[in-house]
């Protein structure tokens, strides 16, 4: 079965400042993908950026930008310019063959003006 | 995108009574409709996965007998909390998977149930 591990509980950034939040997981597949979810305190599940494992390019969004290290089974989230909009929970979520979500344990950002 | 409308959005019901939670899919047809279970500060745990027309296929350890979930057409699935109790309590999300994009899906996902048995 896949895991997804995220290390960091809990991450804090100055506004306008760049974090980035780890991911790790465990897979014996090699056709997957591999999400960015927010989770505001309103709870609504926002996707933030998507990468598919057969694409060596890292995918962007914006102010979002993923590093993806297909060998090392990592996936971390880099948000520049961080906003107090940004403060949320963030769970990288993994994708695969039985077409179900594996969440990680989740980061909550803390955004200080 | 794709709208995912879950309702209610907060429900509290007696110990003992049942509660339906609705996930209806307004602009697509959802083939396939997940049910969560979210307890506070924690990750979203699957309970089951739903198809339209046929039975729920449940994670291990979630009782279906209590967590009945019908997905009677392409538009909405239900959710029904029987017999609830009190450490039924939590967050419930729901998401749709859009048919034809079985791989390379974006979950959409409803805004959630937040069940309080008292």
């Amino acid at each position: 079965a896949q895991t997804v591990t995220q290390s960091q509980p809990e991450m804090s950034v100055q506004e306008a400042e760049t974090v980035t939040l780890s991911c790790t997981y465990d897979t014996s597949e090699s056709d997957y993908y591999l999400f960015w979810y927010k989770q505001p305190p309103s709870r609504q599940m926002i996707l933030v950026i998507r990468q598919e494992a057969y694409k060596q390019q890292n995918a962007t969004e914006n102010r979002f930008s993923v590093n993806f290290q297909k060998a090392a089974k990592s996936f971390s989230l880099k948000i520049s310019d961080s906003q107090l909009g940004d403060a949320a929970m963030y769970f990288c979520a993994y994708y695969g063959s039985n077409y179900k979500l594996t969440f990680g344990k989740g980061t909550l950002l803390t955004v200080n003006p | 995108g794709a709208v995912v409308s879950q309702h209610p959005s907060w429900v509290i019901c007696k110990s003992g009574t049942s509660v339906k939670i609705e996930c209806r899919s307004l602009d697509f047809q959802a083939t396939t409709m997940f049910w969560y279970r979210q307890f506070p500060k924690q990750s979203l745990m699957l309970m089951a996965t739903s198809n339209e027309g046929s039975k729920a296929t449940y994670e291990q350890g979630v009782e279906k007998d209590k967590f009945l979930i019908n997905h009677a057409s392409l538009t909405l699935s239900t959710l029904t909390v029987t017999s609830a109790h009190p450490e039924d309590s939590s967050f419930y999300i729901c998401s749709a998977s859009y048919p034809g994009r079985a791989k390379s899906t974006e979950a959409f996902f409803g805004q959630g149930t937040r069940l309080t048995v008292v």
